[in-house]
């Protein structure tokens, strides 16, 4: 299996901005997850999705973002609009079951945005 | 709610050293994970125990439920293990609870 895949990469924009972050699970996975890194806060959970269902989005700092899951196979974070303050690394995560409870966490190689 | 405490939180040590980082947390659980995200880069699953020990060529994990206690090992420490290092405990709804971490250097 080729783990999650996050894309793109990096991701430069201005700030005003829409940002579509994209990522695919490892097939069979039940339980996707965004997360942000910054230097400040560490890495927060966003949201998190089981059976492509939104569980928890509480994460989610402001109705600038968004995340959907419409199949098993593909999730996109989007922020509208963007601001410099939402510059991070944005990781996707799945897992088969629920983490805390003897499932491995595999993580994508993140997502660099900077907002200018 | 459970908390996880990472000691030591930073440390510098010489290749070939063995390096031990401890994890305690408050509440029970089942099963902890170890991460390691090295500068700039992705997070790796090291390991997901949830008793005795495991081991993944130079690193070993060990852990206590009963004790609230786990511990990652790093036998003949090289450069390339600097990073962090991480044991989020997962909260009562099985969601992982994430602290700074140990950030480790290996010196040559």
């Amino acid at each position: 299996d080729a783990g999650v895949i996050q894309s793109p990469r990096h991701e430069v924009t201005e700030m005003g901005q829409e940002v579509t972050l994209r990522c695919k699970p490892i097939s069979g996975h039940d339980y996707l997850f965004w997360y942000r890194q910054t230097m400040m806060r560490g890495l927060e959970l966003l949201i998190y999705f089981n059976n492509n269902v939104p569980i928890d989005d509480s994460g989610m700092p402001e109705d600038r973002f968004s995340a959907k899951m419409p199949n098993a196979s593909f999730s996109t974070l989007k922020i509208q609009p963007s601001e410099p303050r939402d510059s991070a690394v944005y990781f996707c995560a799945s897992s088969p079951g629920r983490p805390g409870y003897n499932s491995p966490l595999h993580f994508g190689n993140g997502t660099r945005l900077t907002v200018t | 709610k459970n908390e996880v405490e990472q000691s030591p939180q930073n440390l510098t040590a010489q290749e070939g050293e063995f390096i031990t980082i401890n994890c305690s947390y408050s509440v029970g659980i089942s099963a902890l994970h170890w991460l390691q995200q090295h500068p700039g880069g992705g997070i790796v699953s090291l390991f997901m125990l949830s008793s005795g020990k495991k081991k993944h060529g130079r690193l070993i994990a060990t852990i206590n439920i009963q004790e609230k206690h786990s511990s990652l090992h790093i036998t003949a420490s090289h450069p390339r293990d600097s990073a962090v290092y991480i044991c989020p405990p997962p909260d009562s709804n099985y969601q992982l609870i994430w602290g700074a971490g140990t950030k480790l250097i290996i010196k040559p």
